[in-house]
């Protein structure tokens, strides 16, 4: 079936620099792109989305590009802060055969160290 | 509680018992959602539904039964017959199908 793959599983870095967090896709036809936020013991919340026309997007922070070519998108985070520990996680839309669903990568934990 | 609230947060099941965890928002979102969380794993699609007494199977379904009787509510009954039912399970809803979902605080699904 169709899948997202998210990678690196667990990012360590130094509070400051940026992080980097990318995601494949196997859907050519995915057009809508959501990373969400996880904080320990707290509900996952969108940080930013990214539609299948648009290459990059920013948000202070944050931003998400995608390369549809090669079914990728991946999250930057520069000047990382500790606020930004947590798992983030990305998906991707399929159309299946009787549903259209979010398609969800595995997470990464992201650790800022002080 | 963001205007989506599961209850309840901790639920523990007997073996052949049926359980259900409630969800109910006020943010007027027509789509619901209930997702599966084991650790080390993305969320999984159990259920949705775009509209009153309307919902849909995602992948993992079997085991699980829901009701949309009202656009504020989608309950979700885990049935004896889903063997492994220990999970987290989400609730979420959103005005566009699959865009930008708010989420319930979760339920913690144990069996005894």
């Amino acid at each position: 079936g169709e899948n997202v793959e998210q990678h690196p599983s667990t990012l360590s870095v130094q509070e400051g620099d940026s992080a980097v967090i990318k995601c494949t896709y196997s859907d050519s036809a995915s057009n809508y792109f959501p990373w969400y936020k996880q904080e320990l013991g707290k509900r996952p919340q969108l940080i930013i989305d990214i539609r299948s026309n648009v290459g990059e997007k920013k948000d202070q922070r944050i931003a998400v590009t995608l390369n549809k070519t090669a079914k990728h998108f991946s999250l930057h985070i520069t000047e990382t802060q500790p606020e930004d520990s947590a798992v983030y996680f990305c998906a991707a839309t399929h159309f299946g055969d009787s549903n259209y669903q979010l398609i969800w990568g595995a997470g990464t934990k992201l650790i800022i160290k002080p | 509680d963001g205007g989506i609230t599961q209850s309840p947060k901790y639920l523990f099941r007997k073996e052949g018992q049926n359980v259900t965890l409630s969800c109910e928002q006020n943010l007027n979102h027509d789509a619901m959602y209930w997702y599966r969380q084991d650790p080390g794993q993305g969320l999984r699609l159990i259920y949705y539904s775009q509209i009153v007494n309307d919902f849909q199977k995602g992948d993992i379904a079997e085991g699980y039964s829901v009701s949309r009787e009202k656009k504020e509510s989608f309950p979700l009954t885990v049935t004896s017959a889903q063997k492994n039912p220990t999970a987290f399970y989400l609730c979420a809803s959103s005005s566009q199908l699959n865009e930008k979902l708010f989420f319930g605080s979760g339920t913690q699904l144990s069996v005894l």
